[in-house]
C-alpha cells in the first residue's frame, strides 16, 4: 500500500534558520509524492511536487524539497525560516486505483516559527 | 484563495437534522474531491467525481450522501449524523482525477459540529 510519515509532530525553529519537515514513504513502483501547507482556518495549498527528473524540487514561497530514493525521502526545507511560515504541513503520495488518482497524506508536522 | 469557494464555513446541527454543504471551483476542472479532516487524523478521501460521475466511494457512511450537478458544484448532503462526524470537512478539485501531474487545489473548509 501506498504511504508516507511524518516523523515529527511538530518542529520549532527560529526565524532566519534553516527549517526542515521530514517526510518517509513506502510506495511500489515510482513515487509521485506531494508537499501541502495549510494555514490557520484554510484549506491546504499546494506547495510543490515530485515527478520524475531532479531530486531537488523547487516550490512556492521559497521552499524546496529533496527526494532520496535510497532513503525513500523527501523532506522539505526552506534556507531561512519566516513567522509567516507558521502552519501545518502535510506530505502526500499519489496512488493509482484503476479510476482515480486518490492523494494519501500524512498527519501532519505542525511548523513554528519564532522571533 | 485557491478558486475553490465552500459554504457554509461553520455548521451546527443536531443528530436528527438534514443539512447540505457546498462546494463550487472556478477553475475549469473536471474532478472534484470531498475529505475529512479531524483532529490528529490523516485527511480521509470520502468521495470523487470526475465529469460528475462518482468514481470513489472510500466506505463512507450513507448518512453522507454526495451529489454533483455539474462539474462546477459539489455538495454532500448530510442526515442523521453522530457526534464523532464533526470534523473539517475539505473540497478539492483537479484537472482531472486520473492525471499523475495534477496537482488539487482546496477549499477553505467547512467546520461542522454535531451536536
Amino acid at each position: 500500500a501506498q504511504s508516507v510519515a511524518q516523523p515529527e509532530d511538530q518542529v520549532n525553529v527560529a526565524e532566519g534558520n534553516p527549517l526542515t519537515v521530514k517526510c518517509t514513504y513506502s510506495v511500489s513502483g515510482n513515487p509521485y509524492l506531494f508537499w501541502y501547507v495549510q494555514y490557520p482556518n484554510r484549506g491546504l495549498q499546494f506547495l510543490l511536487k515530485y515527478i520524475t527528473g531532479d531530486n531537488l524540487v523547487k516550490g512556492s514561497y521559497g521552499f524546496e524539497a529533496e527526494f532520496n530514493k535510497s532513503q525513500t525521502s523527501f523532506h522539505l526545507k526552506k534556507p531561512s525560516a519566516l513567522v509567516s511560515d507558521s502552519a501545518l504541513y502535510f506530505c502526500a503520495v499519489r496512488k493509482y486505483t484503476g479510476t482515480a488518482s486518490k492523494l494519501t497524506f500524512g498527519t501532519g508536522t505542525r511548523l513554528q516559527v519564532t522571533l | 484563495e485557491t478558486g475553490v469557494t465552500q459554504t457554509p464555513r461553520h455548521l451546527v446541527m443536531g443528530m436528527t437534522n438534514k443539512k447540505s454543504l457546498k462546494c463550487e471551483q472556478h477553475l475549469g476542472h473536471n474532478a472534484m474531491y470531498w475529505y475529512k479532516q479531524s483532529a490528529k487524523k490523516p485527511l480521509e478521501l470520502m468521495f470523487v467525481y470526475s465529469l460528475e460521475e462518482r468514481v470513489e466511494n472510500n466506505s463512507v457512511p450513507s448518512r453522507f450522501s454526495p451529489e454533483c450537478p455539474n462539474s462546477s458544484h459539489l455538495f454532500l448532503h448530510l442526515h442523521t449524523l453522530q457526534p464523532e462526524d464533526s470534523a473539517l470537512y475539505l473540497c478539492a478539485s483537479s484537472q482531472d482525477a486520473t492525471g499523475s501531474y495534477n496537482e488539487q487545489f482546496f477549499g477553505p473548509g467547512t467546520r461542522l459540529t454535531v451536536l
